[in-house]
């Protein structure tokens, strides 16, 4: 099926590791996000990309990279993990012609001890 | 910048029955949607129902029904015929019209709990 694809589903990461989060979607969609979910706070922004070859900071971007490698493909990246970015992590991709809505990943839940 | 708000954290309702989440919004924007998503445990994110800013006219999809007041900012689901199924966390989002930025907001959701 036609989506997003998001990897890994979960992750223990030890205090300083690093890792990286992939999604990549076969929508032939510009608009990419990178969120994260922590209880009674909704999903926040951490980045978006608003085409290929651009990135911009949302709410939440410290402690945070990412990469849009192509159009398909935006990658979240952490450099040193620290226990505060324990959460559960989305990827989106967002049509916007004719009908626009969002489609998700599947989420990967991090937990950094 | 739009902020979502969900005041009912948590809600629960007897299978067959009707609930409304509540959800409102602040914005200085004309032109935008509206959505709300479903996340049930399996973590998914899951598209209820939509509604465009310029259309007067309610989105509905089977059981689910908008009742959407754009001058008080308001924008509230209604869930017909409860079902077991629909226990989830329901999240409101506002996305700006033609916008590729950072307004895409959710609110902090609601949990909702279908008893049988």
């Amino acid at each position: 099926n036609a989506g997003v694809t998001q990897t890994p589903k979960f992750q223990v990461l030890k205090t300083g590791q690093s890792m990286t989060l992939q999604c990549a979607q076969d929508m032939n969609h510009n608009s990419m996000y990178w969120y994260r979910q922590d209880p009674g706070m909704g999903l926040r922004l951490i980045y978006y990309s608003a085409s290929e070859g651009t990135t911009d900071k949302g709410e939440v971007p410290n402690g945070y990279n990412v990469s849009r490698l192509n159009k398909r493909e935006f990658s979240l990246r952490l450099e040193s993990a620290a226990p505060s970015q324990t959460s559960v992590y989305f990827c989106a991709s967002i049509t916007r012609w004719g009908w626009t809505e969002a489609f998700f990943g599947q989420g990967t839940r991090l937990t950094v001890v | 910048a739009q902020t979502v708000t969900q005041s009912q954290p948590e809600m629960s309702v007897q299978e067959a029955e009707t609930v409304t989440l509540s959800c409102t919004y602040d914005t200085s924007e004309n032109n935008y949607y509206l959505f709300w998503y479903k996340q049930p445990p399996s973590r998914q994110m899951i598209l209820v129902i939509r509604q465009e800013a310029y259309k007067q006219q309610n989105a509905t999809e089977n059981r689910f029904s908008v009742n959407f007041q754009k001058a008080a900012k308001s924008f509230s689901l209604k869930i017909s015929d409860s079902q077991l199924g629909d226990t989830a966390m329901y999240f409101c989002a506002f996305m700006k019209h033609e916008d590729y930025g950072q307004n895409f907001v959710f609110g902090p959701g609601t949990r909702l709990s279908v008893l049988p």
